[in-house]
Parts: structure tokens; C-alpha cells; sequence
């Protein structure tokens, strides 16, 4: 699975837009792009996933670059909850032997 | 989203002596399992992977005598930690997939351990 790069660390504050982007220039034809948090001391969370085309849920929205080489994870309002490591990780979809594959990930701080 | 339990939730455990953590999916079957582990401000390493009725498959430099994973249905798997050690004191983490939707995993809360 391709590898990932994101910043290591955030600020944001509280009730504004985080943008957290992901660099993933390897990535291959069939690789979706996957997000997850992890708030401290818990298990990862999943947030969103997708292939090429844009994804909102109730949770967060994905922007993902035409060349696919990036992505944006979008939490329009941030709140004090939302502070956590937030993981980009791309990999085969349906493939049910395929791991996730954990990088350092971006601590996102959301500030009052 | 699919519920991950992980049991328990934190060990205490002297040097020398074994532990076990139990991972179930509580409403739905996964085939596969994986098991990570995570150090003080470190990402999840992934250990192995879990497979139901087979052997598990481990990551490379993870001891498998060390480290017993026993899938042995569709919703339990077992992480079992021999002669623990101190340095194996860690935030141990498993994840499933339900295999009939073939959807994202989902992770259980984590296991904290500490060996004394």
C-alpha cells in the first residue's frame, strides 16, 4: 500500500473549519484514501474514505486532488471533542487480507 | 458502526506471567483480525494479522512465540502476551472487519498493559 505525509501537528480553533491535508503521490489506481482519529488512550475512530470523487458524511468531508496524489480531510466546525491524531492511510479496497497501515499522523489541537 | 469489544480494558501483571486480551466484534463476523500495538507517542505498530480457523500471520521482527494469537471463531480473537516483560508494557489494539459488507475496519477501545 502507498505510503502517506502529513504534518505533524495543528492548530485550530473552536467553531472553525480544520483542514488537514495528506500527501499520498504513490498512490495506485485501485487505493482508496482512508481516515481515522485517535483521541487519546482510544482505539482509532474511522471518519471517511474515498476513491476519486469527494465525500461528505456526518463526521467530516473529503477533498481528493483530480491527480489523486492528495487529499484534504474537512471538519467544518471544529469543536474541543474534534482534538485528536488524525491518521491518512491508503489501501486496496475489498481486499479483506489488507492491513492498515498506520503513519505518524497530524495532532490536530482545537483551541477555545 | 460496528462495535470492536477488547477485555479488558487495562492489566496489571508481574514480570514472568502470561496475559491474555480478547477481542470480540459484537454484531458482526470478521475473518480477519488485527492486532497493533502503540508506545507513548508512537503510532499503531501493526503485530499480526488474525485469521479465523489458520495460523496467524505475523509482521516481521514480532516474536511469534512471544506474542499467541488464536482466531478460533468469526467473532473472538485472542492476544495472548507469554513471560511478559516491562518493555512489553503497552497500549495493545485490535481491529475487524465484517466480512459479509467487506467495509472499513473498525478498532476496539485498547488494552493497556503494564508489566511490573
Amino acid at each position: 500500500d502507498a505510503k502517506t505525509t502529513q504534518p505533524p501537528s495543528m492548530d485550530c480553533a473552536e467553531g472553525r473549519a480544520a483542514n488537514l491535508p495528506c500527501n499520498h503521490s504513490t498512490i495506485s489506481g485501485n487505493e482508496y484514501v482512508y481516515w481515522y482519529r485517535q483521541i487519546h488512550s482510544q482505539g482509532p475512530q474511522y471518519i471517511i474514505h474515498g476513491l476519486k470523487n469527494n465525500e461528505t458524511n456526518e463526521m467530516a468531508s473529503l477533498i481528493i486532488t483530480e491527480d489523486r496524489k492528495s487529499s484534504t480531510l474537512i471538519l467544518p466546525h471544529a469543536t474541543l471533542r474534534d482534538t485528536a491524531v488524525y491518521y491518512c492511510i491508503v489501501r486496496v479496497w475489498g481486499n479483506q487480507g489488507g492491513k492498515l497501515i498506520f503513519g505518524q499522523g497530524t495532532e490536530l489541537s482545537v483551541k477555545p | 458502526g460496528a462495535v470492536v469489544s477488547q477485555h479488558p480494558s487495562w492489566v496489571i501483571c508481574k514480570s514472568g506471567t502470561s496475559v491474555k486480551i480478547e477481542c470480540r466484534s459484537l454484531d458482526f463476523q470478521a475473518t480477519t483480525m488485527f492486532w497493533y500495538r502503540q508506545f507513548p507517542k508512537q503510532s499503531l505498530m501493526l503485530m499480526a494479522t488474525s485469521n479465523e480457523g489458520s495460523k496467524a500471520t505475523y509482521e516481521q521482527g514480532v516474536e511469534k512465540d512471544k506474542f499467541l494469537i488464536n482466531h478460533a471463531s468469526l467473532t473472538l480473537s485472542t492476544l495472548t502476551v507469554t513471560s511478559a516483560h516491562p518493555e512489553d508494557s503497552s497500549f495493545y489494539i485490535c481491529s475487524a472487519r465484517d466480512r459479509q459488507l467487506n467495509t472499513e475496519a473498525f478498532f476496539g477501545q485498547g488494552t493497556r498493559l503494564t508489566v511490573v
